[in-house]
């Protein structure tokens, strides 16, 4: 069966260390894969896309990597903050490319102690 | 800019009374939309999505239902509610990009309680 799993439900950092969130998938052969920030009582909010093709995708100091190979992305928070402190959402299309719709990894909430 | 509004924001409803949540869009026109549910420390489960007026489609076969009256209005229905209906409810729309790969925009949601 299809399977989204992003790793430990929780993960402590340190403050100013880096975070790396684990997104893996199983059964699925997606042309890209998502990024989302959850807060609580709140809706998720889009962060990053990377496309098969992309090994890598930055956006400030954030960094997402995809393996098709291992069927893995990596999610990092360089320099992390309290304020970076949230629930992290993989989400990735169901056939190749669903136009459509995107299913969602159950999460993982990050939590940067000062 | 296009906005997500959703409403009401929060509800209590007892066990058997009727749903109906609404959700509209604002800015933009044709979008994708789709109603999901998040049980609490839980994941989104997405329950049904509309790429047009009149057009859904379920995920999950349950006592909910879903409509599209118009583009840019999503109402989520229940002839009767039960316990487990329980949760937040987070509309979303997305565009239309040729390579499928749209991001989604989530409304601010409704918070249910059956009780």
């Amino acid at each position: 069966s299809q399977k989204i799993e992003q790793n430990s439900e929780a993960l402590n950092i340190q403050e100013g260390k880096t975070a790396t969130l684990t997104c893996n998938y199983t059964n699925y052969s997606p042309a890209y894969l998502q990024w989302y920030r959850q807060d609580p009582g709140r809706g998720p909010v889009f962060l990053l896309l990377i496309r098969e093709n992309e090994k890598e995708k930055r956006k400030e100091r954030l960094k997402v990597t995809f393996d098709t190979t291992l069927k893995q992305s990596l999610f990092h928070i360089t320099a992390s903050q309290p304020a970076d402190s949230a629930t992290y959402l993989c989400a990735l299309p169901p056939g190749y490319s669903s136009a459509s719709k995107i299913i969602f990894g159950s999460g993982t909430r990050l939590s940067i102690r000062p | 800019s296009q906005t997500i509004h959703q409403w009401p924001a929060t509800l209590v409803q007892p066990v058997g009374s009727p749903l109906s949540l609404e959700c509209t869009v604002e800015g933009t026109s044709n979008p994708n939309l789709y109603w999901y549910r998040q049980a609490a420390g839980r994941g989104l489960q997405l329950l049904f999505y509309s790429v047009g007026i009149g057009q859904i489609s379920s995920e999950v076969p349950q006592n909910l239902s879903a409509s599209r009256p118009q583009d840019r209005q999503f109402i989520l229905s229940s002839k009767k509610l039960l316990l487990s209906d329980s949760g937040f409810y987070l509309c979303a729309w997305s565009g239309h990009r040729k390579r499928g790969d749209n991001e989604q925009f989530f409304g601010p949601g409704t918070r249910l309680t059956v009780l």
